[in-house]
């Protein structure tokens, strides 16, 4: 149990356009969904934390009008990435978890290159 | 604000070798801490977690300590294999609700046969 995917798992882009990323928990309701980026060679940051029917807690210099997230329902958070640049190139991973602080259910990532 | 460092940032070992993976952190009040393994390209598998009250975790060949008072963590490898070449990253959890996870770097294990 406590699956959780990402849809895709790369994607190619031009610079300028935007890029929607999906993130499902397959077999449990996530009330709390999380965003990180993780850049070659380097560990991952966390973006922004959702919670289900509210708006995202961004962190300190993440842009919220770029990086747009939407948790409309228990099972689904989708990112969207904004007039894309090649800096925005990067690994983008998500995690679910049920409530509190429990554990994060990761998905497998999404790779996203823009050209 | 948390901050989570670990050593070695690379490890080459052979075949067989024991190992241990070094994690610490800077704010001792964390609920827990766990240890992931990601390869190349992939998202994260959870190894183990430790419960704040616990001292220790054990998954196979996988032993992972804890020691809140010093902000110290290990993960044990016995007998490694190739197979177990991978990057290895631990978090603690933080914020007021304890669930946003502050990564550290990672080490990046090489396994030789």
């Amino acid at each position: 149990g406590a699956v959780v995917s990402q849809h895709p798992s790369w994607v190619i882009c031009k610079s300028g356009t935007s890029v929607k990323i999906e993130c499902r928990s397959l077999d449990f309701q996530a009330t709390t969904m999380f965003w990180y980026r993780q850049f070659p060679k380097q560990s991952l940051m966390l973006m922004a934390t959702s919670n289900e029917g509210s708006k995202a807690t961004y962190e300190q210099g993440v842009e919220k009008d770029k990086f747009l997230i939407n948790h409309a329902s228990l099972t689904l958070s989708t990112l969207t990435v904004t007039s894309a640049h090649p800096e925005d190139s990067s690994f983008y991973i998500c995690s679910a978890s049920r409530t509190g602080p429990e554990t994060q259910y990761f998905g497998p990532g999404t790779r996203l290159l823009v050209l | 604000k948390q901050e989570v460092t670990q050593i070695p940032a690379a490890l080459s070992v052979p075949e067989g070798e024991n190992l241990v993976l070094n994690c610490s952190f800077t704010d001792s009040a964390i609920y827990n801490l766990q240890w992931f393994r990601q390869d190349p390209g992939k998202g994260l598998t959870s190894l183990l977690l430790i419960q704040s009250s616990q001292r220790e975790q054990t998954s196979g060949r996988l032993n992972a300590s804890l020691d809140k008072s010093s902000g110290r963590s290990t993960l044990y490898i016995a007998a490694s294999q190739p197979g177990d070449s991978a990057t290895y990253l631990c978090a603690v959890p933080g914020g007021t609700s304890g669930s946003r996870l502050t990564f550290g770097e990672g080490t990046q294990l090489t396994v030789n046969p």
